[in-house]
């Protein structure tokens, strides 16, 4: 029930095309569900996060969707540039107290030209 | 920026041997937390730290395993005799609050042969 199952594995995307990456949850206490960017070599960095009350949350190019009666969310990445090759973890947490994150496995993102 | 600063950024040991891995996190956290990454795996939670104290810890954290807050800046990690099967990236985390944003380091190779 702590699980965060994530797909796909890997992900090839055209310069200016959509990424899209999808998450699923079963837990029901998480109330908090952000997105990691990681660069080869480099710890996790928070991307993007939402909160269950909302359906959708957008930062620039960056657009999580979160379905709460099917416990998924995903995340979209318009416009994809080569920068954004990276491998990218949806995660979850129950917010209230100290709480570990919960990963999903990860999606290794490769945008070509 | 603030950042999660972590030593030594590889380390190389001998089965058996100890290692202590070390971590400053951000200046005005409270919350300090061990995540572990086996390569090409997801990021896992090992245990997490308040008040000088283990919060919460998984399954992973057994008794090899031991954290410290040993001065007000440096909080270890401290496997005892290391395994094998103790390869991989360790991320140290920090965070104002138990709910708020984790913010990682740049992780320690950790290499036993």
């Amino acid at each position: 029930q702590q699980q965060v199952k994530q797909s796909p594995q890997s992900l090839i995307v055209q310069k200016g095309g959509i990424s899209i990456i999808n998450c699923a949850y079963e837990n029901t206490a998480f109330d908090y569900f952000p997105w990691y960017q990681q660069f080869p070599g480099k710890g996790p960095a928070l991307l993007i996060a939402i909160r269950p009350d909302v359906s959708e949350k957008k930062e620039g190019r960056f657009t999580i969707s979160f379905n709460k009666s099917a416990k998924q969310f995903s995340l979209h990445i318009m416009d994809s540039q080569p920068g954004d090759s990276a491998t990218y973890f949806c995660a979850a947490q129950r917010r209230s107290g100290n709480t570990p994150l919960v990963f999903g496995k990860g999606t290794r993102l490769s945008v070509i030209a | 920026e603030p950042e999660v600063t972590q030593t030594p950024s590889h380390q190389v040991t001998q089965m058996g041997q100890e290692v202590i891995l070390r971590c400053v996190p951000i200046s005005n956290h409270l919350y300090f937390y061990w995540y572990r990454q086996i390569l090409g795996q997801k990021v896992e939670f090992l245990v997490s730290f308040y008040n000088n104290e283990i919060s919460e810890k998984s399954e992973i954290f057994d008794d090899q395993f031991s954290v410290e807050r040993p001065d007000g800046s440096n909080f270890t990690l401290k496997i005892r005799s290391t395994k094998l099967e103790d390869s991989a990236m360790y991320f140290c985390a920090s965070s104002v609050g138990g709910g708020n944003i984790q913010y990682f380091g740049a992780g320690t190779r950790l290499s036993v042969l």
